[in-house]
C-alpha cells in the first residue's frame, strides 16, 4: 500500500540550530512532493513542492528539501531555525496518473527554544 | 478571495448519531479533498470530487460519503457514529486541474463523538 512516513514525531531545537526532517514514501510510480507546515492556530499551508526537475527545492520562509529518487525520500532542512518555526510539519505525495489521491505523514511537532 | 470555509467549527454527537460537514470552496476551484486528522495518525484520505464526481477514496467504511454540488462545495456525511470517529475533518481545495497543485485548506470541522 502506498504510505508516507516521517520518522521524528517530535523535534526539540535551539534558535539558530540546523533542522532535517525526514520524509520517505512507498510507492514505485511517479510522484509528486510537498511539504505542508501548520502554525498554531493556522490552517495548513504549502511550505514547497517537487514535481519535475531539479531535485533541490526551495520554499518559503529559507526551508528547502531534496528529492532522493534512489531513496524514496524528500527530507525537509532549514539551515537556523526561528523561534517562529515552530509548528507541525506534514509531508505529503501524489502518485501520478490521475489519482488524485493524495498521502500524506502523520506529521512532525517541532518546537524551537528561544 | 475568501479561503476555504468550513461549517459548523465544532460539533458534539453521540454514538449512533449521523453528523453532515460542510464546506466551500475557493472561489473557481473545482476540486475538494476531506481528511480526518488525528493525533498521531497525521491527515488521512477520505475522498476527492472534481465536478460533481468523486475521483478517488481513501479507505474508510462506507459510513464515511460525500458529495459535491455544481457551485463545487461539498458536503460529508458520517452516519452511525463510532467514538473512534472522534477527529479534526479538514477539507481542501484547488483547481483541480493537475496533482501538482498546491491545497487550499479550510480550518477544520472538530468532531466529538460521546
Amino acid at each position: 500500500a502506498q504510505s508516507v512516513s516521517q520518522h521524528n514525531h517530535h523535534v526539540i531545537l535551539s534558535e539558530a540550530a540546523s533542522l532535517e526532517l525526514g520524509c520517505n514514501y512507498s510507492y514505485g510510480g511517479t510522484v509528486n512532493l510537498f511539504w505542508y507546515v501548520q502554525y498554531p492556530g493556522q490552517h495548513l499551508q504549502l511550505l514547497l513542492k517537487y514535481f519535475s526537475g531539479d531535485p533541490l527545492v526551495k520554499g518559503i520562509k529559507g526551508f528547502e528539501a531534496e528529492f532522493i529518487k534512489s531513496k524514496f525520500s524528500f527530507n525537509l532542512r532549514k539551515p537556523s531555525v526561528q523561534w517562529s518555526d515552530t509548528a507541525e510539519y506534514f509531508c505529503a505525495v501524489t502518485p501520478l496518473g490521475g489519482t488524485y489521491k493524495y498521502i500524506f505523514g502523520t506529521g512532525t511537532r517541532l518546537k524551537v527554544l528561544a | 478571495k475568501a479561503g476555504v470555509t468550513q461549517t459548523p467549527r465544532y460539533l458534539i454527537k453521540t454514538r449512533g448519531q449521523q453528523v453532515t460537514l460542510s464546506c466551500s470552496p475557493i472561489s473557481g476551484h473545482r476540486s475538494v479533498s476531506w481528511y480526518q486528522q488525528t493525533p498521531g495518525q497525521g491527515l488521512q484520505f477520505l475522498f476527492e470530487y472534481f465536478s460533481e464526481t468523486q475521483r478517488n477514496k481513501g479507505n474508510f467504511p462506507g459510513r464515511f460519503s460525500g458529495r459535491q454540488f455544481s457551485n463545487s462545495r461539498s458536503e460529508m456525511n458520517v452516519s452511525t457514529l463510532e467514538l473512534g470517529d472522534s477527529a479534526l475533518y479538514l477539507c481542501a481545495s484547488s483547481l483541480g486541474t493537475g496533482e501538482s497543485e498546491k491545497l487550499f485548506f479550510g480550518s477544520g470541522t472538530q468532531l466529538s463523538v460521546l
